[in-house]
């Protein structure tokens, strides 16, 4: 079965530094790859997903992607850090089928 | 376009109760998947409707069922409730078709005393 696994619970960084949570997956065809924010007391927000149309993947506030099939990563950056951005983010995969596997997620704090 | 929505926010419940969780999609989506997150576990899929049939299902015991209607909303019921089943219930709906991103809403917090 696939999975993703999320490098770290929590990292900490300071305003206008850059972001940078790592993902990998365990697959044996390439998947579809997806990072969600979860802001406190609310649902999952769609950042961005990979679908095989290009390795470097642009999202919304300003995030990126690059899937690395030769390091089976989808690390998640983002070049300057917002107070904004603190909040949980989940790496997410999917085959054909519509069961997204999670990974356990990492909290990020934003240092003033 | 409205995104999805689920009712109730917040529940409380005894153990050994039942309850019903309610998701419209979003208009256009014809498939809605449920997860459920709790601290320990972190999210984990429960089954996946479309066009009123279950076409996926995850690793829970039989007390969750689902169904779906013929406009996609959905509901999510858990029977016998344990105190182990106070969690973030999520809905999610997408398209059905290949794009596969799901959007979801805001969940239901269950909290089972």
């Amino acid at each position: 079965a696939q999975s993703v696994t999320q490098l770290g619970s929590h990292v900490s960084v300071s305003e206008g530094a850059l972001v940078l949570l790592r993902c990998n997956y365990s697959s044996s065809v390439p998947p579809y790859l997806f990072w969600y924010v979860q802001y406190p007391n609310q649902g999952l927000q769609l950042l961005l997903k990979y679908t095989s149309a290009a390795t470097l993947v642009k999202g919304i506030n300003g995030f990126e992607a690059e899937f690395k099939k030769s390091e089976t990563s989808f690390h998640l950056t983002k070049p300057s850090a917002h107070m904004s951005d603190a909040a949980e983010y989940f790496c997410a995969v999917i085959l054909n089928d519509y069961k997204l596997s999670f990974g356990a997620g990492t909290t990020v704090t934003v240092r003033a | 376009k409205a995104g999805v929505t689920q009712t109730p926010r917040y529940l409380i419940k005894t153990r050994g109760q039942q309850v019903t969780l309610s998701c419209s999609p979003i208009s256009g989506h014809r498939s809605v998947s449920w997860y459920q997150q709790t601290p320990g576990q972190g999210l984990q899929f429960l089954f996946e409707y479309f066009s009123e049939t279950q076409r996926n299902k995850g690793n829970f015991p039989g007390r969750f069922s689902g169904r779906q209607f013929s406009n996609s909303r959905s509901e999510m019921n858990v029977s016998t409730l344990e105190l182990g089943d106070s969690a973030l219930y999520l809905c999610a709906s997408t398209t059905g078709g290949t794009g596969y991103e799901q959007y979801f809403g805001p969940g239901t917090r269950l909290t089972v005393t």
